[in-house]
């Protein structure tokens, strides 16, 4: 069965230092999204993807934040100056049509 | 009011039981509904879409009353491996759009 895939599943970084989370999506969707989930607390959208662009962003995705897709396969999160705040659970999701999967997470540490 | 709310439970029911999950949502304008199912740590796991007319997947039945804009799980014959965090989940319109969670109600079924 395809699922959604996720590098690294664990990052640990200083405070400040940019960080980039990897996605390969399930290989026929369309729709991309990321999310984070905070220790003990609900999933949170981030950012959705459509036709290489930006469909929809939260209030959390601010300027330290953005997506690119480099190629045909992955999707990718960049944050730019890692803050404490930041650190969380990242699960990358796809979609075809309103059913969303979750790939693994990324497991992001900031010190 | 919250977005998605849920009991938080946690609920602790022997094998074999019955047990039952409500979810009430805000956003009048949601079109898509889910229960999806996260173990500890782990990503969210699609368990099943909801349908106003009802749906049923082996042991787990879910049902959707838009009027109420309530949502409930009922899980039957309860299995060790049923232990989890269930998710209420809904989209924010029609289509491909981020997805809402609750913060979830726990299930720990004892031998």
């Amino acid at each position: 069965e395809p699922e959604v895939t996720q590098t690294p599943s664990h990052q640990v970084t200083q405070m400040g230092q940019e960080v980039i989370l990897r996605c390969v999506p399930i290989s026929n969707h369309l729709y991309f999204y990321w999310y984070r989930q905070i220790l003990g607390q609900k999933v949170e959208f981030l950012v959705s993807f459509y036709n290489n662009e930006i469909s929809e962003k939260s209030e959390i995705f601010d300027d330290q934040f953005s997506v690119e897709r480099p190629d045909g396969s992955n999707f990718t999160l960049k944050i730019r100056s890692t803050k404490l705040e930041d650190s969380a659970m990242y699960f990358c999701a796809s979609s075809y049509d309103d059913e969303q999967f979750f790939g693994p997470g990324t497991r992001l540490t900031v010190l | 009011r919250k977005e998605v709310e849920q009991d938080p439970g946690p609920f602790n029911v022997p094998e074999g039981a019955t047990v039952a999950f409500n979810c009430t949502y805000s956003n009048s304008a949601s079109q898509s509904f889910f229960w999806y199912r996260q173990d500890c740590r782990k990503e969210p796991k699609l368990l099943m879409s909801v349908y106003s007319s009802g749906n049923e997947d082996g042991r787990f039945t879910a049902q959707l009353n838009r009027a109420s804009q309530y949502i409930s799980l009922l899980i039957r014959d309860s299995k060790l491996s049923d232990s989890a965090t269930y998710l209420c989940v809904v989209n924010k319109g029609s289509g491909n759009t981020p997805l809402v969670f609750g913060k979830g109600t726990r299930l720990s079924v004892i031998a």
